[in-house]
Parts: C-alpha cells; sequence; structure tokens
C-alpha cells in the first residue's frame, strides 16, 4: 500500500457543484497534514494547511480524521477557475526534520 | 524577492551524459528539497537538505547525487543518465525551525524538464 493515496479522478463537476475529496495515508505516526494545488505545467502552491480541529478558508474546507487514517478536502461553489490538480501532503518525523510525502493528486475540471 | 529559481528550464541530453540542476532560494530557508515528477506518479522525493551541511536520501535517490553549496543553494547532479531519468524536476525550500517537529510549507522553484535520449 502506498503511504498516501488519492483517488486520481477527474472529477468533473458544473460551476457552482460542491465536490470533496479524500486521502489516505499509511503512516499513524504522521504529524502534518496539507493540500497544495497544482495547475497543468506549473510548479505545487499550498493550498491550505490541514489541522485537527478543521479549517475553513472561504469555499474550501479541510479535515482531518487521525482515527481513520484521512484527510479531506471541501470544495462548494466551484469555480472555472479551480480545475487544477489537487495534492495532499503527509509529513512523518525522521531524526528531527519533517519529511514530506505526496499524494499522486486528484484532477478536477469544472466547466460551465 | 524571486523565491526558489531553477536553471535550466529545459534539458534534453543523450544516455550517459551527465549534467547538474541547480536550485538557489533567497527566502533564507533552512530545509531543501529534490523531487521528480512522472506523469500519473505525482512528486517523489528524491533527496532533501534538512539544515546547511547536512542531505539525506528520499524515496527515488539512485542514480542521482546532491551538494548543498551553501544555506541558498541545493544542486542535483546526474552523473550518467539514463532515458528513466526523463522527468519534470522540482526543488522546494522550507523554512523548517530546527527542532519543530510541525511541518510548514514548501515552495517550489517553477521545474525542470529533462528528456534523456
Amino acid at each position: 500500500r502506498k503511504e498516501v493515496e488519492q483517488d486520481p479522478g477527474p472529477f468533473n463537476v458544473p460551476e457552482g457543484a460542491t465536490v470533496a475529496f479524500n486521502c489516505t495515508y499509511s503512516n499513524s505516526a504522521s504529524q502534518s497534514f496539507f493540500w497544495y494545488r497544482q495547475d497543468c505545467r506549473k510548479e505545487p502552491k499550498l493550498l491550505m494547511s490541514v489541522y485537527s480541529s478543521g479549517n475553513e478558508d472561504g469555499r474550501f474546507t479541510a479535515q482531518l480524521n487521525r482515527a481513520s487514517q484521512y484527510i479531506s478536502l471541501l470544495i462548494r461553489d466551484s469555480k472555472l477557475s479551480d480545475s487544477a490538480t489537487y495534492l495532499c501532503v503527509v509529513n512523518r518525523v525522521s531524526g528531527g526534520s519533517y519529511i514530506p510525502t505526496f499524494g499522486r493528486g486528484t484532477s478536477l475540471i469544472v466547466h460551465p | 524577492n524571486a523565491g526558489v529559481t531553477q536553471t535550466p528550464k529545459f534539458q534534453v541530453l543523450k544516455t550517459g551524459q551527465s549534467m547538474t540542476l541547480q536550485c538557489a532560494q533567497d527566502m533564507n530557508h533552512n530545509s531543501m528539497y529534490w523531487y521528480r515528477q512522472d506523469p500519473g506518479m505525482g512528486l517523489r522525493l528524491i533527496y532533501y537538505s534538512a539544515s546547511e551541511g547536512t542531505t539525506d536520501k528520499g524515496e527515488v535517490p539512485n542514480g542521482y547525487n546532491v551538494s548543498r553549496l551553501n544555506k541558498r543553494e541545493f544542486s542535483l547532479r546526474l552523473e550518467s543518465a539514463a532515458p528513466s531519468q526523463t522527468s519534470v524536476y522540482f526543488c522546494a525550500s522550507s523554512e523548517q525551525l530546527a527542532g519543530a517537529v510541525t511541518g510548514d510549507t514548501q515552495y517550489f522553484g517553477p521545474g525542470t524538464r529533462l528528456t534523456v535520449l
């Protein structure tokens, strides 16, 4: 089993829809969690961190479920500009440093 | 403030040739990383440097070497390129305070698109 798994999609949704992605991780000692966004042929950029209590940033909500070892990303009122690949990142600690592991990404296509 | 810069942006090599990918950051970050990204594979960590003077292997280090030249610069060297190393290479940096166990944001360079024939 891969350390971090995501459904590759693509998720094809109309504008205004609500869409949710999950990401599961296998290492129970994982310390911190993030969602990144990557546009086609561009570098990944941080979308949001994922906190134990859950967090929201505008139309985006991220949640962490440590018991079931997954994180989620909810996008409300989807925009055309939300079309991208969403990468989850899980950090574990090794030798006093954190080591990131990326999921393969989930592709989102928002259409008119 | 340029963030993370990478050179070159594109490169074509023949099998067996060597080259060095350069990465520099101007954010005074402690940690730097090299990833490769292949279709359907996501980003895989090749090597990382938690702080100046240290380097460690990531998930896919075979065929690569790295040098943390100073706090700003982290280079990736392919000694004898192979077609399997055709990929997009990203460098990233993060602040990661010494001894901190909470992760923090990684900032990525624009990538180097490498083709090995």
